[in-house]
């Protein structure tokens, strides 16, 4: 299947810095991607829907200006948290979409993460 | 508000055994279901997608089943093995859009 990479796989910060997460799409490009969030023993919430070329799309409840993201190209959107808080650390997973592939699957990347302290 | 439900939550089999784990959904119109595996700390691999035309999927020891006027699916792993000790997720794609919506997960253990 597909290929989708996220960068750092963890990172550990300060509270009150700034984290960016990169998700990248290897072998395809991706008009679409999906950031999730993870809490320990709980399933996936999606968190904002990354469109390449325009503003993201954000679920209830979930602060934009917190999360920032960026979707420059096909193959790369970015989620910034900012101002990080120790109530941020979770895993983050992104997802996209090979519209090459028949029946709208979803690839998701290893995840990252975040620990502040 | 779809709503995704995964019975059992958790689950200890001895090796090779059969295995059935449920999905249910609360809206049934769906365009896919995906059923998801995900070990501890990392991010999820796709198993099986079912399109909301089909009624099964099948990859190698996996099949997946789905009733989508029920708002069921189960994913059916035969001669289970160590290897297949992980998190599986279900998880179904509005007809309208890209959103998931992910299930509460069965944490499967098998033992030697």
């Amino acid at each position: 299947g597909a290929v989708v990479s996220q960068h750092p796989s963890w990172v550990i910060c300060k509270s009150g810095t700034s984290v960016k997460i990169e998700c990248r799409s290897l072998d395809f490009q991706a008009t679409t991607m999906f950031w999730y969030r993870q809490f320990p023993k709980q399933s996936l919430m999606l968190m904002a829907t990354s469109n390449e070329g325009s503003k993201a799309t954000y679920e209830q409840g979930v602060e934009k200006d917190k999360f920032l993201i960026n979707h420059a190209s096909l193959t790369l959107s970015t989620l910034t948290v900012t101002s990080a808080h120790p109530e941020d650390s979770s895993f983050y997973i992104c997802s996209a979409r090979d519209w090459a592939t028949p029946g709208r699957e979803l690839f998701f990347g290893e995840g990252s993460r975040l620990t502040v302290l | 508000k779809q709503e995704v439900t995964q019975i059992p939550a958790a689950l200890s089999v001895p090796e090779g055994e059969n295995l059935v784990l449920n999905c249910s959904f609360t809206d049934s119109a769906i365009y896919n279901l995906q059923w998801f595996r995900q070990d501890p700390g990392k991010g999820l691999t796709s198993l099986l997608l079912i399109q909301s035309s089909q009624r099964e999927q099948t990859s190698g020891r996996l099949n997946a089943s789905l009733d989508k006027s029920s708002g069921r699916s189960t994913l059916y792993i035969a001669a289970s093995q160590p290897g297949d000790s992980a998190t599986y997720l279900c998880a179904v794609q509005a007809g309208g859009g890209n959103k998931l919506t992910f299930g509460t997960g069965t944490q499967l253990k098998v033992e030697l």
